[in-house]
């Protein structure tokens, strides 16, 4: 399996402009996170889903950051307008679905790398 | 609420020596724990999981953690450091039969550094 996957790797834009990062999550699994880490804060989870459907965003900064899953292979993290604020790197886990049980581990992908100029 | 504590920032072993890293957990129920590691400039990889049975766990690249259900603590062990092991550990807790079905909760992490 190739893992989960996130593109681009590194992102470099400019205050005001929008950004779109972008996850493939492995095959199979049901349930797709999306961290923020950063030096000051540490990893933060920012929205879960399970099958497709957002669970929990209480962690979504503010209303610049939106997150979409469309189908269980592939999802969105948007920041509209960007800030500088939110340079850090933004990871994407898959797992199996947890239903209530919460066994199952989180795959991480390799993360982007976001800097806001 | 769930919650992780990892008290320290750092560890500093000597190769060849035994390892701990240090980990504290808080829940009203049951824990699933978790350990994770990070070398540089990658994703988080899963090292380890207690979810019942045994409170010794094996994981991989011969770490082990040990579960306290009365220290409430989830501690993770080597017997022997390799330098290749320098790097940001993770341990996260879920609470068993909650709502929140899948979210974990991070500790801040704990930098492993073993020396030659």
């Amino acid at each position: 399996d190739a893992g989960v996957i996130q593109s681009p790797r590194h992102e470099v834009t400019e205050m005001g402009q929008e950004v779109t990062l972008r996850c493939k999550p492995i095959s199979g699994h049901n349930s797709l996170f999306w961290y923020r880490q950063t030096m000051m804060r540490g990893l933060e989870l920012l929205i879960y889903f399970n099958n497709n459907v957002p669970i929990d965003d209480s962690g979504m900064p503010e209303d610049r950051f939106s997150a979409k899953m469309p189908n269980a292979s592939f999802s969105t993290l948007k920041i509209q307008p960007s800030e500088p604020r939110d340079s850090a790197v933004y990871f994407c886990a898959s797992s199996r679905k947890s239903g209530t049980s919460g066994n199952y581990e989180q795959y991480f992908g390799p993360g982007t790398r976001l800097t806001v100029t | 609420a769930q919650s992780v504590a990892q008290p320290e920032d750092q560890v500093n072993v000597a190769e060849g020596n035994p390892l701990t890293v240090k980990c504290t957990y808080s829940v009203s129920g049951n824990p699933y724990l978790f350990w994770y590691v990070q070398y540089p400039n990658r994703g988080l990889q899963f090292l380890l999981k207690y979810i019942t049975g045994d409170n010794l766990v094996k994981g991989s690249y011969g770490f082990e953690a040990e579960f306290n259900k009365s220290q409430t603590s989830f501690h993770l062990k080597k017997p022997s450091a390799l330098v290749s092991d320098s790097a940001l550990y993770f341990c996260a807790v879920r609470q068993l039969n909650t709502g929140t079905a899948s979210k974990l909760t991070f500790g801040t992490g704990t930098r492993l550094q073993v020396t030659l």
